[in-house]
């Protein structure tokens, strides 16, 4: 089952945080999170496996919440570059299902 | 170290027509995955292929197959196209366990008039 994302778009002024969530009905046995920028293929940021980790990667970091099948990305003090559209991938002892996305866009 | 190549990068069908879509894993993997993507979508996974055999398939009919090679590339076949195939395909490799993080390139973007 798709997990689904919140919000679908949202736009930052650079130096401005943000918050995207990843909720899913399944239980949730690790979500990977990508990025895609325009024609382009999507990058890998990040996994999380349960156990309510939260994982970080200079201002960009995640956390997973296995009780609430939800993971949140955290992006402090956006920059330019982190303009794309962020997926959520949710996978059990399966094939990595995506969300919809989350289209970042960092204004100067 | 190459990453994830696929060929061609753009591709113009007609309805009806048939496509083949090339994928070359990054080195050291062996696992390959399909996703189609929609404009504005998420990527849909298709099937992913590993030792030579489908071994999982998502919600597309029989016109989408594929094929691994021995040396890991892989094929991706969709038969009488339809409007509703175009769309960006992309191939992604990883290693065999299921929740890897997968590697993408950069897509073949199909469109079908």
């Amino acid at each position: 089952q798709q997990p689904v994302q919140s919000p679908q778009a949202v736009i930052l002024r650079e130096g401005e945080d943000a918050v995207i969530n990843c909720s899913s009905s399944k239980a949730l046995y690790s979500v990977h999170w990508y990025r895609q920028k325009h024609g382009e293929a999507p990058v890998f940021l990040m996994i999380l496996l349960k156990g309510g980790e939260q994982k970080g990667h200079e201002k960009i970091s995640a956390s997973f919440n296995e009780k609430k099948q939800q993971s949140s990305l955290y992006l402090t003090a956006s920059q330019l570059s982190y303009s794309g559209t962020y997926f959520c991938g949710s996978s059990g002892n399966t094939p990595l299902v995506f969300g919809k996305g989350t289209r970042l866009s960092v204004i100067a | 170290d190459a990453g994830v190549t696929q060929s061609p990068t753009h591709l113009i069908k007609t309805r009806g027509q048939q496509v083949t879509l090339r994928c070359s894993p990054k080195s050291g993997h062996d696992t390959v995955s399909w996703y189609q993507q929609a404009l504005g979508q998420g990527p849909q996974f298709i099937f992913q292929y590993y030792e030579e055999e489908e071994r999982q398939r998502g919600n597309f009919p029989d016109r989408f197959s594929g094929h691994q090679f021995p040396n890991y590339s892989s094929e991706l076949n969709v038969n009488a196209l339809l409007l509703g195939d175009s769309a960006l395909y992309l191939c992604a490799s990883s290693g065999r366990a299921w929740g890897e993080k997968l590697f993408f390139g950069s897509g073949t973007q199909l469109s079908v008039l």
